[in-house]
């Protein structure tokens, strides 16, 4: 079974530019969280998809945006990005996102804003 | 506002030895307690679990201990191998479909 994929792994953006991150959870998977993992902060929730809805979201400015598609797979969009929105970008997936399933994670998208 | 925490960003432990990595969280609603281990370039994998009605979990080599009067939880990890040594996240969940990580701790197994 094919694990949770992020693509692409490694991204450099200038302050002011958009980016847009992919994510496609395991086959079955209908839940997509998103979390942002910075040294001083640990992962952070961004926001969780159900079934093309968003069921969840954390503290973060509307710049942070998501959706998701019929076929499970996710997409996380920044806008205006700042110096501070370097970080680990990973996704999770999991069947239905209840506390007693395990969150499958990805490998994460490195983004690195100059 | 940090509501999961753990104060320790580092740990180094002989091999062999018993490795104790701590947590702390501020929300007494968290009803479910997991442990997740991150290898570099990988994303987090879920080690261990525990819901609020328990105070003790063990698998394996790794228990997980809840002492919810004290808002605390540990995993200890016995015996400690060199393979063990990875970034610890211990995390907390609330109703609304909402895990709650803290900062990580690195843990480094000396062979």
């Amino acid at each position: 079974k094919a694990g949770v994929t992020q693509t692409p792994r490694y991204l450099i953006k200038t302050r002011g530019q958009q980016v847009t991150l992919s994510c496609s959870p395991i086959s079955g998977h209908r839940s997509v969280s998103w979390y942002q993992q910075t040294p001083g902060q640990g992962l952070q929730f961004l926001f969780e998809y159900f079934s093309e809805t968003q069921r969840n979201k954390g503290n973060f400015p509307g710049r942070f945006s998501g959706r998701q598609f019929s076929n499970s797979r996710s997409e996380m969009n920044v806008s205006t990005l700042e110096l501070g929105d370097s970080a680990l970008y990973l996704c999770a997936s999991s069947l239905t996102a209840w506390r007693e399933e395990t969150q499958y994670f990805g490998p994460g998208t490195r983004l690195l804003v100059l | 506002d940090q509501q999961v925490k753990q104060n320790s960003p580092s740990l180094s432990v002989q091999e062999g030895r018993i490795s104790i990595l701590n947590c702390d969280y501020t929300n007494s609603m968290f009803d479910y307690f997991l442990w997740y281990k991150k290898y570099p370039a990988e994303g987090p994998t879920f080690l261990i679990s525990i819901s609020s009605i328990k105070d003790k979990n063990e698998d394996g080599r790794f228990t997980v201990f809840l002492n919810k009067s004290a808002k605390h939880l540990s995993l200890h990890i016995v015996p400690s191998q060199p393979g063990d040594s990875a970034v610890y996240f211990c995390a907390a969940w609330y109703t609304g479909n909402q895990f709650y990580f803290g900062t990580g701790t690195s843990l480094t197994v000396i062979p």
